[in-house]
């Protein structure tokens, strides 16, 4: 079975400027997260969607954003864009109501730079 | 608001050696999850081992071990026989059980571990 996938790979963007990164969920799970890791830190919690629907959110600004989609995918967006930004994006995928619900396993992230 | 603390920022033994890397929480909650990932240079970040805190047997994964003292919020990871592929950062995280996963794992900062051939 495919493993959470992420797109792109590595993205540069320049001040100011949107963003969005891809995420799909291991087959049959139906919750996605969202991470900001910045260079030697470990990951911060940015959203949890489930069934479509945000169920939790970290303390980001409100340029975060995100959506999940009927086929469980997700999109992270981020506008107006700061150096702060720069960092690997994280999904993960998990699985409520299943045995071990709540182990989320993880995809191999976005690099985004921004300039 | 949950707190993880790892107190080693680097570790580095010989391949073969048993190594312990620290992790230490801090919450008011008394049902939680607390976890081991693994994060090679090719930053995929991988699932090493769980724990129950409602279990006070501590759990086992092959070569990883943990030692969670509940009361002293203490959560160590030993890996035994390490191997050259165990070279990574390992980081430490918490979810507490209620709201469903909803506020995420907190991580703890990671301690890079090195093993030398």
């Amino acid at each position: 079975d495919a493993g959470v996938t992420q797109s792109p790979t590595h993205l540069i963007k320049t001040r100011g400027q949107q963003v969005t990164l891809r995420c799909s969920p291991i087959s049959g799970h139906k919750s996605v997260s969202w991470y900001q890791q910045v260079l030697g830190q470990g990951p911060q919690f940015i959203f949890q969607y489930y069934e479509k629907e945000e169920r939790g959110r970290g303390n980001f600004p409100d340029r975060f954003s995100a959506r999940q989609f009927p086929n469980y995918s997700s999109e992270l967006n981020v506008n107006a864009l700061l150096l702060g930004d720069s960092a690997l994006y994280l999904c993960a995928s998990s699985s409520p109501g299943a045995v071990q619900e709540d182990t989320q396993y993880f995809g191999p992230g976005t690099r985004l730079t921004v300039l | 608001a949950q707190t993880v603390t790892q107190s080693q920022p680097e570790m580095s033994v010989q391949e073969a050696e048993t190594v312990t890397l620290s992790c230490t929480y801090d919450t008011s909650e008394s049902n939680y999850y607390l976890f081991w990932y693994k994060q090679p240079p090719s930053r995929q970040m991988i699932l090493v081992i769980r724990q129950e805190a409602y279990k006070q047997q501590n759990a086992t994964e092959n070569r990883f071990s943990v030692n969670f003292q509940k009361a002293a919020k203490s959560f160590s990871l030993k890996i035994s026989d390490s191997q050259l592929g165990d070279t990574a950062m390992y980081f430490c995280a918490f979810m507490k059980t209620t709201g469903g996963g909803a506020d995420g794992l907190t991580f703890g900062k990671g301690t890079h571990l090195i093993i030398q051939p």
